[in-house]
């Protein structure tokens, strides 16, 4: 039981094209997250969802799409991938103000 | 705008040395308080946490963090580093008023020499 998984763990897309990362979790957590990692600028969060089909905007939501029809699910969609979207990504999710608990990352290259 | 600030972007420390690495925020009322490590070619682990009381937290590893409320920080410590501390480290805060949304700072790379 892995409690969080992210795939793929390394994915290579052209620009233009649309690419969607995974994340899902078995422990029910009612919050989940998904941020990006850059050099300089640590973690960003760009969407997280308090719940099934409540989903809220973070600091650079610009560029991505995401759902939550089930609470264990919560993808991440480049609608049309750029090369600044380059990164690494992470899911989390946590019990509300309690502390998160992360993937093993997604590591992004858009070419 | 609200954000959460490390001042240090990179520590080098020799073994046995003493480690503090600021953290600063600045959501006003009420907040949970995280410091998170990642080593190298790993996601992200808890170190410790402040929610209410003492503010004076012990986490794993020998680290301790002092939340100073008058000051908006939250400065982690260790004593003596050893080698296998090299990672980056995230300071996090849970803002009251914001549900479980949690915002990081940079980072502070820490490069302990054996």
């Amino acid at each position: 039981d892995a409690g969080i998984t992210q795939s793929p763990r390394y994915k290579i897309t052209e620009t233009g094209r649309q690419v969607t990362l995974m994340c899902h979790q078995t422990w029910s957590h009612s919050y989940m997250f998904w941020y990006r990692q850059d050099l300089g600028h640590g973690l960003r969060l760009i969407y997280y969802s308090a719940a099934a089909d409540i989903t809220d905007k973070g600091e650079v939501p610009d560029g991505y799409v995401v759902s939550r029809s089930k609470t264990e699910n919560f993808p991440l969609t480049l609608e049309s991938a750029t090369r600044s979207q380059t990164s690494v990504y992470f899911c989390a999710t946590g019990q509300g103000a309690a502390e998160a608990f992360f993937g093993q990352g997604t590591r992004l290259t858009v070419v | 705008a609200q954000s959460v600030s490390q001042h240090n972007h990179h520590v080098i420390l020799s073994e046995a040395a003493s480690l503090e690495l600021g953290c600063n925020y600045s959501y006003g009322g009420t907040v949970n308080l995280f410091w998170y490590v990642q080593y190298p070619g790993q996601h992200l682990q808890l170190l410790l946490k402040y929610f209410s009381g003492d503010p004076l937290v012990k986490g794993i590893k020998g680290f301790e963090a002092e939340f100073i409320k008058s000051k908006f920080s939250f400065n982690l410590r260790k004593p003596s580093v050893q080698w296998s501390d090299t990672a980056e480290y995230f300071c996090a805060v849970n803002p009251y008023n914001q549900g479980g949304k949690l915002i990081f700072g940079q980072g502070t790379e820490l490069s302990v020499k054996p």
